[in-house]
């Protein structure tokens, strides 16, 4: 366990609709990161937060959106939803802002369908 | 743009060595981490390199050349358990960290 929790495990919905993601770091970890992982793709980076502010962005769609609440949680919002988006979506946490040797924790995903 | 390359899949035979190379051509480099990840969970750290050399840990050794953009992960006496991918990932340093991961390695250790 690597005490990053993210909810829901599953979710299924329809193009067109907007759900939202919700990651929990680990304790004392202030950056939180969203990844995207499709099946024929890596994990492609989308979004990081450090201590509730946006420090650095990837290749994020701009139907989507994230952010980080004072209590450090993290949602991830997406919406007009597509069939290619559908993936398994991962939050990541680490200590910092991302000093170099920092490793990423990561919690088991939110696999989402859109069908 | 920023890029990383890994083989798609490699077999293996349980007790044996493999190498897995990882090669990247970025901009910002501060760091290269391999993380390991079995099929539907999450990825988990296994090294971390950010000078040139070899990084030895257990069973698992990591090498990097940054002035070649070339890193490899070294796993020995080879477990069915290591069945699973390994994904390169670089940290960059670009305005803010990030980092960007290799579309992953997937190894299947035979008996």
């Amino acid at each position: 366990d690597s005490g990053v929790t993210q909810t829901p495990k599953h979710l299924i919905t329809a193009t067109g609709q907007r759900v939202t993601l919700r990651c929990s770091p680990r304790s004392g970890d202030l950056s939180v990161y969203w990844y995207q992982q499709s099946l024929d793709q890596g994990l492609q980076f989308l979004i990081q937060y450090y201590n509730g502010e946006e420090r650095a962005k990837g290749n994020i769609l701009e139907r989507f959106s994230a952010q980080q609440f004072p209590d450090l949680h993290s949602e991830l919002n997406l919406s007009s939803l597509e069939l290619g988006d559908s993936a398994l979506y991962f939050c990541a946490s680490s200590v910092g802002a991302g000093a170099s040797n920092e490793k990423l924790f990561f919690g088991s995903g939110t696999q989402l369908s859109v069908l | 743009g920023q890029n990383i390359d890994q083989p798609t899949e490699m077999t293996a035979t349980e007790g044996a060595i493999v190498q897995i190379n990882c090669t990247y051509q970025t901009s910002g480099f501060n760091g290269l981490f391999w993380y390991q990840q079995h099929a539907g969970e999450a990825p988990t750290f296994l090294s971390y390199n950010v000078l040139d050399g070899l990084e030895e840990k257990g069973r698992f050794s990591s090498f990097l050349s940054r002035s070649k953009g070339y890193s490899y992960l070294l796993l020995k006496e080879l477990q069915m358990k290591d069945s699973a991918s390994y994904l390169c990932a670089v940290r960059l340093n670009t305005g803010g960290f990030k980092t960007i991961f290799g579309a992953g390695t997937r190894l299947f250790v035979k008996a």
